[in-house]
């Protein structure tokens, strides 16, 4: 069975740094996928970045990257130069392969929470 | 292009009586995964549907919750007899076809801004 794992309920971070989210990931399927979403206090769900189980660089867009230890089955979020409106729930989340069905399986969560 | 689209995006309803929550997926897509996200936790995976058919519903209630995603319209997640536990928000998020008729593997789900029930 697939399952993620966040262990950091809630994170502080000064602004302007970087931060680092954990999520380690288990699964049994050679093929599959990661994901961030971010949740600000509106409730939506936002796509922040992806890895492939087979990219063989770290994903990056804009000031997120995903750091893919495949062999320690992590998949964190690192944040650069954080901003106030950084402060939200951060998912990550797995996609496994078709016979899956292609559904998202999603970790508990951390509230990142961005001081000035 | 419009997004995955839900309504109502709050539902108010008393005890016993019924909740219907409505997704219109992104133009093109197939693919439809109802989450649910109770207070102060992550999403839950609920159910999967393609065109008039229900794929994998794994996460759904036993009794009294059901799904459908007709030729024509939007999907519907059904609640009957609702209770103080079911409210929470409910996530809609829908995906392209992918090669060989099934879901891409690559790619995120798009997701709804949700529908938040309320259970008085």
């Amino acid at each position: 069975a697939q399952k993620i794992t966040q262990t950091q309920p809630g994170m502080f971070v000064q602004e302007k740094e970087a931060v680092t989210l954990d999520c380690t990931y288990d699964t049994s399927d050679p093929s599959y996928g990661l994901f961030w979403y971010k949740q600000p206090s509106s409730g939506e769900m936002i796509f922040l970045i992806y890895q492939g189980s087979y990219d063989q660089q770290n994903a990056t867009e804009g000031r997120y990257s995903l750091n893919f230890q495949k062999a320690r089955k992590s998949a964190n979020l690192v944040i650069s130069a954080s901003q106030l409106g950084d402060s939200a729930m951060y998912f990550c989340a797995m996609r496994g392969a078709y016979n899956q069905g292609g559904k998202l399986i999603f970790g508990q969560g951390t509230e990142l929470s961005v001081k000035p | 292009n419009a997004g995955v689209m839900q309504n109502p995006r709050h539902l108010v309803r008393r005890r016993g009586q019924e909740a219907r929550l409505r997704c219109s997926p992104m133009k093109g897509h197939s693919h439809v995964y109802w989450y649910r996200q109770l207070p102060e936790e992550g999403l839950k995976f609920m159910v999967y549907l393609q065109k008039e058919n229900i794929i994998d519903e794994s996460g759904m209630p036993k009794e009294r919750f059901s799904a459908e995603f007709p030729k024509e319209g939007p999907s519907i997640l059904r609640i009957q007899q609702v209770v103080r536990g079911d409210s929470a928000a409910y996530f809609c998020a829908s995906s392209p076809m992918g090669l060989a008729g099934g879901p891409a593997t690559t790619g995120e789900l798009f997701f709804g801004e949700g529908s938040r029930l309320t259970v008085l």
